[in-house]
């Protein structure tokens, strides 16, 4: 398996843009989290789906952020309309059960 | 609620001394625990995790790590660290089969001297 796979790598784009993040699990795995990095705040899980379906967003910062996972190998997360404070590195897992496993992540960066 | 806390921000250690970072956690019940560890630019690549039994659990690149209940403590050992070693080090808590979230620690950053 090529484990979990995040495109694109490094995203630039300017605010008020949208922009849209994907992430295709190891194919198996029932869960599905999103976090983002950034050097103040660490690691920060955004939002967790279990089969398919979103079981805590909790962390998603605000009603700009969105996420789907329309099938078991395929999640978007969406920032609408992206702001400078958007910039981070975004991180993608997926899990069977227990023990994630880690996408290389998305840098983020809107200017 | 549960929580993670790793003591220690940075560690400078000599290539071929042993290691130990330290975990703390607060939880409700059994915990699952994980320790990973990131590479500058690169994703988080799992060392090991602890779910039950052998309180020592052998991981990845020659780590082990020892659970500990009575001090809620899950710290990462490692007999002779070497240069490739040096990346930053992230205990975490989570989730179990009921599906809690995943809890990080803020994270050990780990340097080491030739």
């Amino acid at each position: 398996d090529a484990g979990v796979i995040q495109s694109p790598r490094h995203e630039v784009t300017e605010m008020g843009q949208e922009v849209t993040l994907r992430c295709k699990p190891i194919s198996g795995h029932d869960y599905l989290f999103w976090y983002r990095q950034t050097m103040m705040r660490g690691l920060e899980l955004l939002i967790y789906f279990n089969n398919n379906v979103p079981i805590d967003d909790s962390g998603m910062p605000e009603d700009r952020f969105s996420a789907k996972m329309p099938n078991a190998s395929f999640s978007t997360l969406k920032i609408q309309p992206s702001e400078p404070r958007d910039s981070a590195v975004y991180f993608c897992a997926s899990s069977y059960s227990s023990g994630a496993f880690f996408g290389q992540g998305t840098r983020l960066t809107v200017v | 609620a549960q929580s993670v806390t790793q003591p220690d921000i940075h560690i400078t250690v000599s290539e071929g001394a042993s290691l130990e970072l330290r975990c703390n956690y607060s939880y409700g019940a059994t915990p699952y625990l994980f320790w990973y560890v990131q590479s500058p630019g690169q994703g988080l690549q799992l060392l090991l995790k602890y779910f039950s039994g052998d309180t020592l659990v052998q991981g990845i690149k020659g780590f082990e790590a020892e659970f500990k209940r009575s001090q809620s403590s899950f710290n990462l050992r490692k007999p002779s660290v070497h240069w490739s070693d040096a990346a930053e080090y992230f205990c975490a808590v989570g989730p179990g089969n009921y599906g809690q979230n995943f809890v990080f620690g803020p994270g050990t950053r780990l340097s080491v001297l030739p």
